[in-house]
């Protein structure tokens, strides 16, 4: 059974680098069908596409963010990663990564990680 | 962007109780929408893709999705302790995805 499970740094400082990694374990990160992505959750609101990758490192992100994302994938460790750069406390959320099932006219996110709650603060 | 708009945000139900949820997007969007579940704490849960088809692990006779376009319903026929949640509708029409804001389902 397909398992995501986000980690990293809790707490980061404004205007630097928010960094965080997800680990897809049960199963592989190739297939025509799968996009691997982030979606965020600031305390108390909703959901916000972060962007998404496919395996050949195609990758689509919300213009709101483009400027400040960069989200890359290591197929040979199953591995995801973001990067957000220049964080303010606006960017204070929990961080899911979620594989985005896309397969004709099946295109939703069916697999969660837990989440990783990410506090910008000095 | 396109704008998808819940409401409401909230509601205080029984158990028992049927419940309706509503989603407009801003533009035409097919049956492109799908409905995610929340309960406190835990990440979402992909209930209903494709405006109408159930998740497998979704009770059919419970739950139903419908809608095409851009209005979209969310109904839960007969209301039980572990329906209570947030949930969010999502449109996969077009880049940048984008949810609605959400509706609290509550306990009366």
């Amino acid at each position: 059974q397909l398992q995501l499970q986000e980690s990293g740094p809790g707490l980061v400082k404004p205007s630097e680098t928010l960094s965080l990694t997800c680990i897809v374990s049960g199963g592989s990160m190739i297939s025509n069908a799968y996009y691997w992505g982030w979606v965020r959750q600031p305390p108390g609101k909703g959901l916000e596409w972060i962007g998404n990758i496919y395996y050949s490192e195609t990758t689509y992100y919300n213009p709101s963010l483009e400027s400040r994302v960069t989200i890359s994938v290591d197929t040979s460790k199953n591995q995801l990663s973001l990067k957000l750069s220049s964080v303010t406390a606006a960017d204070t959320a929990v961080y899911y990564c979620a594989r985005r099932f896309k397969w004709n006219y099946f295109d939703a996110f069916d697999i969660w990680g837990q989440g990783t709650m990410v506090t910008v603060s000095s | 962007d396109i704008q998808m708009t819940q409401s409401p945000s909230s509601l205080s139900a029984s158990v028992g109780d049927r419940v309706t949820i509503t989603c407009r997007a801003s533009q035409s969007i097919s049956n492109y929408v799908n409905w995610y579940q929340q309960k406190p704490g835990k990440a979402p849960k992909l209930l209903i893709h494709t405006a109408s088809s159930l998740q497998s692990w979704v009770p059919p006779l419970r739950f139903t999705g419908s809608g095409s376009g851009t209005d979209f319903t969310l109904t839960i026929s007969s209301l039980q302790p572990e329906d209570f949640a947030t949930y969010y509708c999502q449109q996969s029409y077009s880049i940048p995805l984008t949810f609605g804001g959400g509706t609290k389902v509550e306990i009366k």
